[in-house]
């Protein structure tokens, strides 16, 4: 399954709301769908599985939603330290696992 | 806390094969499935296989055969094997830990601190 997330980069200022997509090729369980984040030299981090359900330790600031082949991955009000790399990733089709190309969430 | 660590060579000529090992410590291999997840510079991530604690795997199909991911519950560890490498491959490796049923799967929750390895003669 192909996931193609949008938009490729994004620029806000803190405060302000982000709405990240994740589209997929063909349906996906949402059970099946996770977001992470990652920072430069670090390893991705899990922020969301099942969909919508917040990993531990993930401030609700940040919210999972979707459905079939459309995801969204949203922060209320961003943070500096959210400013990141954020992918989505399916679990279940051939190839089993597959990531978005990722969303950048820059700082305006 | 569980903790994954890393180890293995970072450098690995042409055609060679690359190999990494994860040991896995402050708990068990059991339940899981265990991942590798490789990103070469500046790029995306790509998805390379998984195990779970009984050897059962699952690995990309884009990596034609080339690739086995073995466990050994005995040491708490799991490895990567890669062979005929080429510089395209070079590239941060990741391994991961995995729970996934039948109905949900949770995510990769705990991850290794990353292995840069490099293809180059």
């Amino acid at each position: 399954i192909v996931l193609t997330q949008s938009p490729g980069t994004l620029s806000l200022s803190p405060g302000e709301r982000a709405t990240l997509s994740c589209r997929a090729g063909q349906s996906v369980y949402s059970s099946f769908l996770a977001w992470y984040q990652q920072k430069p030299g670090q390893a991705p981090r899990l922020l969301i599985y099942g969909a919508s359900n917040r990993a531990t330790g993930i401030p609700d600031r940040f919210s999972g939603s979707g459905s079939g082949t459309d995801f969204t991955l949203t922060i209320s009000k961003v943070e500096p330290e959210d400013f990141a790399v954020y992918y989505c990733q399916q679990y279940g089709a051939s190839p089993r696992i597959t990531f978005g190309q990722g969303t950048r969430l820059e700082i305006k | 806390q569980v903790q994954v660590q890393q180890r293995g060579a970072r450098l690995v000529k042409p055609s060679e094969t690359l190999s990494l090992t994860c040991d896995v410590s402050n708990g068990s291999l059991s339940g899981y499935f265990w991942t590798w997840v490789r990103q070469p510079p500046g790029k995306g991530l790509e998805w390379i296989g998984e195990i779970n604690h009984h050897g059962s795997t699952n690995y990309n199909p884009s990596l034609k055969g080339r690739v086995t991911i073995s466990i050994d519950t005995s040491k708490n560890q799991f490895s990567l094997s890669l062979s005929s490498v080429t510089a395209a491959e070079t590239a941060v490796y990741y391994c991961a830990r995995q729970t996934v049923t039948a109905y949900r799967y949770s995510g990769m929750d705990v991850w290794g601190q990353g292995t840069t390895v490099t293809v180059s003669s």
